[in-house]
């Protein structure tokens, strides 16, 4: 039973360029969610999604930022236009619904 | 005032030492707390899951709850430079509204 696989573990982008970052939770997790990390914040809760919904996005930036979980496929968070201080770890998160989180391994996002 | 609070660190001790890791919350609705140790470019991992007041015991880990006083502690027992990594507490009021909030989390050194 594969955990929470996120792509890419590593993503470079130039400052304007758009970043796409994916999440298959696991087997059997309809839930999912992700997070931002920075060194010196902690984890910083961004959006909840289920199958073709969004939950909860109170923590997502209101502009450049979307994210979505379809009927097939990985979940994704998009960021446009990417800026220097959206250089994070990005963590994704699934679970069944009434359990903790599974996390995966991340991926790390360099804005040059 | 945040809603959780843990001391970044570090807190570095030789091994075999007994831990004490702690965060404290104000929201008197947590009632699931959990901890997670996340290693260098690695994704949170659950290591302890209570809910409500009390003590749980797995291993060299110890988790201890105390609602009265919103005081949360993980004490690892003969610890190895293996422990050696950041530990996460996170807390949430569960049911519908299930998504934790984490402190920032503690750094543990520990050196042979």
């Amino acid at each position: 039973n594969a955990g929470v696989m996120q792509n890419p573990r590593h993503l470079v982008r130039r400052r304007g360029q758009e970043a796409r970052l994916r999440c298959s939770p696991m087997k059997g997790h309809s839930h999912v969610y992700w997070y931002r990390q920075l060194p010196e914040e902690g984890l910083k809760f961004m959006v909840y999604l289920q199958k073709e919904n969004i939950i909860d996005e109170s923590g997502m930036p209101k502009e450049r930022f979307s994210a979505e979980f379809p009927k097939e496929g990985p979940s994704i968070l998009r960021i446009q236009q990417v800026v220097r201080g959206d250089s994070a770890a990005y963590f994704c998160a699934s679970s069944p619904g009434d359990s903790p989180y599974t996390f995966g391994s991340g991926t790390r996002l360099t804005v040059v | 005032q945040k809603e959780v609070e843990q001391d970044p660190g570090p807190l570095s001790v030789p091994e075999g030492a007994i831990v004490s890791l702690n965060c404290t919350y104000s929201n008197s609705a947590f009632q699931y707390f959990m901890w997670y140790r996340q290693y260098s470019r690695k994704g949170p991992e659950l290591l302890m899951y209570t809910y409500s007041s009390g003590n749980k015991e797995d291993g060299r880990f110890t988790a201890q709850v105390d609602k009265s006083s919103k005081y949360i502690s993980l004490f690892i027992r003969d610890s190895q430079p293996s422990d050696s990594a950041t530990y996460l507490c996170a807390m949430s009021a569960g049911g519908g509204s299930y998504i934790p909030t984490f402190g920032r989390g503690t750094s543990l050194i520990v050196h042979p």
